[in-house]
């Protein structure tokens, strides 16, 4: 299993340029999760999907939009990018029964 | 307010030194209660949940219900603990000003 992957790894993005980072896991994994990361700030989460069908805001939601595609892929969306998006974004999910998150290796986005 | 917090933004310890990384929350009911690792650009991964009070590569954290804290704590640190250690409720966690999903982490240092 390769558990869950993120694609692109690295991205630069101009001020206003829109992206997509998709997320997948083949642990059939009904709940997943996007968070970004901040030096000082820890891990903030977005968005969230319970379930396939079904998102939710998280703490810090401005300036994004997500899509659960199917149980497998959530896809995180940022429509114009502002500098204050420069992060690390990892994606995670967790299965029925289990609290316990397993997390993407990560994009390391930078917005110039 | 429901919270977990981690004090320490910051812990710098010798090698064969104890380690102690503090957790606490306040919230009703009972708490579960994990610790995440990140090491140096890596994905997070889970490293101790309370419920298993098992002990994790010389790590052990014990829900302390008087004090509301989950402390997680090893007798001798060693140089390859340095990481980004998390405490983390399972998701999504709310609490009455928003959604707090994570503490804001400790990283911890240790030098040779």
């Amino acid at each position: 299993n390769a558990g869950v992957t993120q694609t692109p790894k690295f991205q630069v993005l101009k001020t206003g340029q829109s992206m997509t980072l998709q997320c997948a896991q083949d642990m059939n994994h009904n709940s997943m999760y996007w968070y970004r990361q901040d030096p000082g700030m820890g891990l903030r989460l977005i968005y969230y999907s319970a379930s396939e069908g079904t998102t939710d805001k998280g703490e810090v939601p401005n300036g994004y939009n997500v899509s659960r595609l199917n149980k497998r892929e959530f896809s995180l969306r940022l429509e114009s990018a502002a500098p204050s998006q420069t992060s690390v974004y990892f994606c995670a999910s967790r299965g029925l029964g289990g609290n316990e998150q397993f997390f993407g290796p990560g994009t390391r986005l930078t917005v110039l | 307010a429901q919270r977990v917090t981690q004090p320490e933004k910051l812990l710098s310890v010798f090698k064969g030194a104890p380690v102690e990384l503090k957790c606490n929350y306040s919230y009703s009911g009972s708490p579960e209660l994990f610790w995440y690792v990140q090491y140096s650009r890596q994905r997070l991964q889970l490293l101790l949940r309370h419920i298993s009070r098992e002990s994790i590569k010389g790590f052990t954290a014990d829900l302390n219900k008087g004090e509301t804290s989950f402390h997680l704590k090893k007798p001798f640190a060693q140089e390859e603990d340095s990481a980004m250690y998390y405490c983390a409720p399972p998701p999504p966690f709310y609490n009455q000003g928003g959604k707090l999903i994570f503490g804001q982490g400790t990283e911890l240092s240790v030098k040779p």
